[in-house]
């Protein structure tokens, strides 16, 4: 019930097209849903997160859509580039009280020019 | 402001051989945390404390597996001994209150170990 299922592995996108990640939980009382991003050699940095209390959220090219009774949620990176090469990770908590983030297992996203 | 500072970067031992690495978070940030990445995997908690207090350490692998975090800034975690499938990247992470929506995580980059 804990688990956080993301999909796909991998994804080859050309410059300018989108991207598109996706994830599931199980677990309905998770209310925070993160996305995080990691170069090579570095820690995940967070990107964009979202409470289920909305369907969407923008930020600059970044999108996240959340469906809270499908319990699935997905990144979609509109313009992609190649700088926007990296691992992506889904996760789910709880925005009050303890958190302890899900990690999904990561989607490398590879942009070619 | 500086971020979450780890070292070593990379560690190369023997099974069997003691290792630790070292954390120090972000200034301010009383809740400290240990996670470790395994190849093509999602970072996962190992323990994590609020202030010098480990407040759940129900993933450490206790037989094998320490941490402190004395006077509630810098921490360590060690491995002894040190087995080959604990070959992966562990990641020290801080956040100024329980790391949820107000609070995100801020990762360090990790070290990364290796054991032949």
């Amino acid at each position: 019930q804990q688990q956080v299922k993301q999909s796909p592995q991998s994804l080859i996108v050309q410059k300018g097209g989108i991207s598109i990640i996706n994830c599931a939980y199980e677990n309905t009382a998770f209310d925070y849903f993160p996305w995080y991003q990691q170069f090579p050699g570095k820690g995940p940095a967070l990107l964009i997160a979202i409470r289920p209390d909305v369907s969407e959220k923008k930020e600059g090219r970044f999108t996240i859509s959340f469906n809270k009774s499908a319990k699935q949620f997905s990144l979609h990176i509109m313009d992609s580039q190649p700088g926007d090469s990296a691992t992506y990770f889904c996760a789910a908590g709880f925005s009050g009280g303890y958190n302890k983030l899900i990690f999904g297992a990561g989607t490398r996203l590879a942009v070619h020019p | 402001e500086a971020g979450v500072v780890q070292s070593p970067r990379y560690k190369i031992i023997e099974k069997k051989q003691p290792v630790a690495f070292w954390c120090n978070p972000i200034s301010g940030h009383n809740t400290l945390y240990w996670y470790r990445q395994n190849l093509g995997q999602g970072p996962e908690l190992l323990i994590r404390y609020e202030n010098e207090e480990a407040v759940d350490d129900s993933q450490l692998p206790k037989d094998r597996f320490s941490a402190e975090r004395l006077k509630g800034v810098d921490s360590t975690l060690k491995i002894q001994p040190a087995e080959l499938g604990d070959s992966a990247v562990y990641l020290c992470a801080s956040s100024s209150i329980n790391g949820g929506g107000n609070s995100p995580l801020h990762f360090g980059n990790g070290t990364r170990l290796t054991v032949t």
